[in-house]
């Protein structure tokens, strides 16, 4: 089954720091995401990637820088943390529209900005 | 736009009652999206339940089923017996293709399953 590998899986981060979360996946997918999940909105999309190079905004990409250096890794990069970016933040990678093909979700890292 | 609107918040069902929860989509991106209900159980990720990709088809697993509705922009979770493992978030989403390929989720609903 496809893997997708977040580190970390928990972070304390203070205010205006920078916060680097990392996404691996093993199965060659072109497409990787970055969500955040809160209470009372579900998950919303930040930034995602068809390929190694490319990125792409999401619905709610303000805050947030995303690199995709290789086909295997994404990172989610938070310049300046703010409080509000406390949350739960899923990578994923797979097709949503394909007949045979499927979205893999991490475990999530739990970011908590002082 | 996309959206998914789905049963809101908590709902607590005894153990061998059925299940039901209710998901309705909009979309103006595609006609025909790809449907999809995941889980969330405790300290893990998100996983698929079950996916759908023609209107009119059932989707089942682990004894949940959805049926796309494309005349009522439907595509409802149920279980005829539930257990208490079945405890979790559950998430309605909708696939968009074509130049943009990407899921869009519902709100998720909390399932409380009591002994």
């Amino acid at each position: 089954e496809a893997a997708v590998t977040q580190s970390p899986r928990n972070k304390v981060a203070v205010t205006g720091g920078k916060v680097t979360l990392s996404c691996n996946q093993t199965n060659n997918h072109n497409n990787m995401y970055w969500y955040r999940q809160d209470t009372g909105h579900g998950l919303r999309l930040i930034h995602y990637s068809y390929g190694a190079g490319s990125t792409e905004k999401g619905d709610i990409p303000d805050g947030y820088k995303a690199s995709r250096p290789s086909q295997e890794n994404f990172s989610l990069i938070l310049e300046l943390a703010t409080p509000s970016q406390t949350s739960v933040y899923f990578c994923a990678s797979g097709d949503p529209g394909g007949s045979n093909t499927e979205v893999f979700f991490g475990k999530g890292t739990r970011l908590t900005v002082v | 736009g996309d959206s998914v609107t789905q049963t809101e918040g908590q709902v607590t069902v005894s153990e061998s009652k059925s299940l039901i929860i209710n998901c309705t989509y909009s979309t103006t991106s595609i006609a025909y999206p790809n449907l999809f209900w995941y889980v969330r159980y405790p300290g893990e990720g998100l996983q698929l339940l079950l996916k759908v990709i023609t209107a009119g088809q059932k989707g089942s697993s682990r004894g949940f089923e959805a049926t796309y509705n494309k005349e009522t922009t439907s595509f409802h979770l149920q279980k005829a017996s539930v257990q208490e493992s079945d405890s979790a978030v559950y998430y309605c989403a909708l696939g968009i293709t074509g130049n943009t390929r990407k899921l869009i989720f519902g709100l998720g609903t909390t399932l409380q399953v009591q002994p």
